[in-house]
């Protein structure tokens, strides 16, 4: 069946060290992928998306690979900072209503 | 600013007992949904709507019920058929449900049972 899921479910970096965040997929129709960042004791919120025509997108701090041979999506976060320290959740669709919701990994930022 | 509100956010109820949860929007979104979360885990669709009057059911739908009479209004009922009921319920919207539309959440409402 569908699902997403990640390969951590913690992860600990250094303040001002890059993190890299993965996430497998199993459907390959999906065809929009999309980042959350959820802070404790909050909704999610919107980072970066990318769509399954492209292979990278960047944001500010943020990059976005996609790898649809091996159905794979990483996002990295460049001089990671306290602020980054959060659950981030990888999430894919494929055209339909449904957004498809991994179990996300958890950020530390050490100081 | 616009957003998705939440209320409440903290709710205790007995067993037994129903309990409706808000969720309103003023970004003109066409679609809502509500998610479950449970700890350590990641968000489960219960219910989402498309349309005002209509909706459908999501992945955990049992023991739980929608209405949606406003567009800008999507109320949660978790009723006493639901078995396990303690856990942070999101609210989200999005300008349409199919394809490349990123949800926006509200802040979540925490449910226990007492």
């Amino acid at each position: 069946g569908e699902s997403v899921g990640l390969h951590l479910p913690t992860l600990s970096v250094q303040e001002g060290d890059n993190s890299i965040i993965n996430c497998a997929y199993s459907n390959s129709a999906s065809d929009y992928f999309i980042w959350y960042k959820q802070e404790s004791g909050k909704g999610p919120q919107f980072i970066i998306d990318i769509r399954s025509n492209m292979d990278k997108r960047q944001g500010q701090r943020v990059t976005v690979l996609l790898n649809k041979t091996v159905k794979h999506l990483s996002l990295q976060i460049a001089a990671t900072q306290p602020g980054d320290s959060a659950v981030y959740f990888c999430a894919e669709k494929n055209g339909g209503f449904k957004t498809i919701f991994g179990a996300g990994t958890r950020l530390f930022v050490k100081a | 600013d616009g957003g998705i509100t939440q209320s409440p956010k903290y709710l205790f109820r007995k067993e037994g007992q129903n309990v409706t949860l808000s969720c309103e929007q003023n970004l003109n979104h066409d679609a809502m949904y509500w998610y479950r979360q449970d700890p350590g885990q990641g968000l489960r669709l219960i219910y989402y709507s498309q349309i005002v009057n209509d909706f459908q059911k999501g992945d955990i739908a049992e023991g739980y019920s929608v209405s949606r009479e406003k567009k800008e209004s999507f109320p949660l009922t978790v009723t006493s058929a639901q078995k396990n009921p303690t856990a942070f319920y999101l609210c989200a919207s999005s300008p349409g449900s199919s394809g490349a539309n990123v949800l926006t959440f509200g802040a979540g409402s925490r449910l226990t049972v007492l």
